[in-house]
């Protein structure tokens, strides 16, 4: 069974600063099955990257995703204030990292 | 626009089975494209998966969940549906139903999620 450890757990960031997460695999991960979302305060999951590095149907060209093998990475080019949530990556449609709070500074 | 809905009691006895359902609408759940979810989140924590189903029938369980639980699927309701056994307090959770992309295994629509409180 492949582990998703995501790093950091919380990352302190002002708006328009850069966030970058990490997404780290226990074995080799299809790059074409690995997808990141983010995830508000009383809302259901919402889909933003998928195939490591596509962005779903209506997301800001500020996030990216990128990353193949066992490293993956998202990011968050200037943060704005509606991006502070939680962020989970995911592969192929199953286990999912323990995510990464991206919280106000 | 496709919308995915859960239903179920919401309060559930220890050693009892929790069952939910996930009405889709806007698309059939019929469609090859596509297999159902569930996943869930206990109060503070990160999400779980649980297990698909996919239209022909097949299904992937969580290991750690496998022995309790059943993903089915009623076609004609266009609903799938979530049965796990032997429940405990440590499966109050919020539950979420979703929809997996086939070519690409990413979730792309997901329910509003239903808490499910296991208490005597």
């Amino acid at each position: 069974e492949i582990v998703l450890t995501q790093s950091p757990g919380t990352l302190s960031l002002s708006p328009g600063e850069r966030a970058t997460l990490s997404c780290r695999a226990s074995q080799s991960v299809s790059s074409s099955y690995l997808a990141w979302y983010q995830q508000k305060p009383g809302q259901a999951p919402r889909l933003l990257i998928y195939g490591a590095s596509s962005r779903a149907t209506g997301i800001p060209d500020r996030f990216s995703g990128s990353g193949s093998g066992t490293d993956f990475t998202l990011t968050i080019s200037r943060l704005e204030p509606e991006d502070f949530a939680v962020y989970y990556c995911q592969q192929w449609g199953s286990t999912f990292g323990g995510g990464t709070k991206v919280e106000i500074k | 626009q496709v919308q995915l809905q859960e239903s179920g009691p919401g309060l559930v006895k220890p050693s009892q089975t929790l069952s939910l359902t996930c009405t889709v609408s806007g698309g059939s759940i019929s469609s090859g494209s596509y297999y159902w979810s569930w996943i869930r989140q206990p109060a503070g924590k990160g999400l779980e998966w649980i297990g698909r189903i996919y239209t022909s029938g097949s299904t992937n369980y969580n290991p750690s969940l496998k022995s309790r639980v059943t993903i089915s699927v009623d076609t004609s309701k266009n609903q799938f549906s979530l049965k796990l056994s032997s429940v405990t307090a440590a499966d109050t959770a919020v539950y979420y139903c979703a929809r997996g992309e086939y070519s690409s295994s990413c979730l792309d629509y997901w329910g509003q999620g239903t808490l499910v409180t296991v208490s005597s």
